[in-house]
């Protein structure tokens, strides 16, 4: 069965970076396109970033652009979201999904993983 | 970009049908077939319960159906069950290749 695990939440300074990683299994990793989502506690879901099967197309929302870059490993069947320039809006639980086709049916997701950004 | 609009709540009695509307622009909801609804319960990760405004993933209840007219995509829930009690969301693709979510609506049963 699909498996989405991330990893690499915790507690960051404001200004400084951290990188989130999502196993996956269950499936052929480089046949979909893989997305970054989170959710501010007691807040609603925000889309953060998606990559295509390939890796060749990243699409990043405007509050996260320029300081976030999402990736793949197709080798490690791993998702990757380098965080830079963290900011205390950031603080949220990322979650990362597997596009069921091309156009943002998530049909996966992992347990997601808490990012607090405080001094 | 900006969310899509939902009402903050709704709330129905078991066995009665509820509908949640998510209202966008015609730079989203009301130019793609890529709208996608999710259902959360507290504490868990989101389940995509309809995608491509119409269609249930296998294994998601028949009480569960989308729609789309214009700018707005629709949630009906049929024979509202105890278990429907959730937050949900809806989701489209927009004309600058992003994604965005809705507000979120949570289902109350009463």
């Amino acid at each position: 069965q699909v498996q989405l695990v991330e990893s690499g939440g915790g507690v960051v300074q404001p200004g400084r970076s951290l990188r989130l990683s999502c196993a996956a299994s269950g499936f052929i990793f480089s046949s979909y396109g893989m997305h970054w989502a989170r959710q501010a506690p007691g807040k609603g879901l925000e889309w953060v970033a998606v990559i295509s099967y390939d890796g060749s197309n990243k699409y990043y929302a405007d509050s996260v652009k320029d300081r976030f870059t999402i990736s793949r490993d197709i080798s490690k069947n791993t998702l990757y979201l380098q965080m830079n320039s963290l900011r205390a809006e950031d603080t949220a639980v990322y979650y990362c999904a597997r596009d069921l086709g091309d156009y943002g049916a998530l049909s996966d997701w992992g347990q997601g993983t808490l990012v607090t950004v405080s001094s | 970009q900006s969310a899509l609009t939902q009402p903050a709540s709704v709330s129905g009695s078991p066995e009665q049908s509820i509908t949640i509307s998510c209202t966008g622009t015609s730079s989203d909801v009301g130019s793609y077939k890529f709208v996608s609804w999710y259902q959360q319960h507290p504490g868990k990760a989101p389940k995509l319960i309809i995608y491509d405004v119409i269609n249930r993933p296998s294994g998601v209840s028949s009480r569960f159906s989308g729609s789309k007219s214009g700018n707005t995509a629709s949630l009906t829930i049929s024979g509202l069950q105890a278990e429907d009690e959730a937050d949900y969301y809806c989701s489209s693709y927009t004309s600058i290749g992003l994604y965005v979510f809705g507000t979120g609506t949570k289902v109350t049963v009463l």
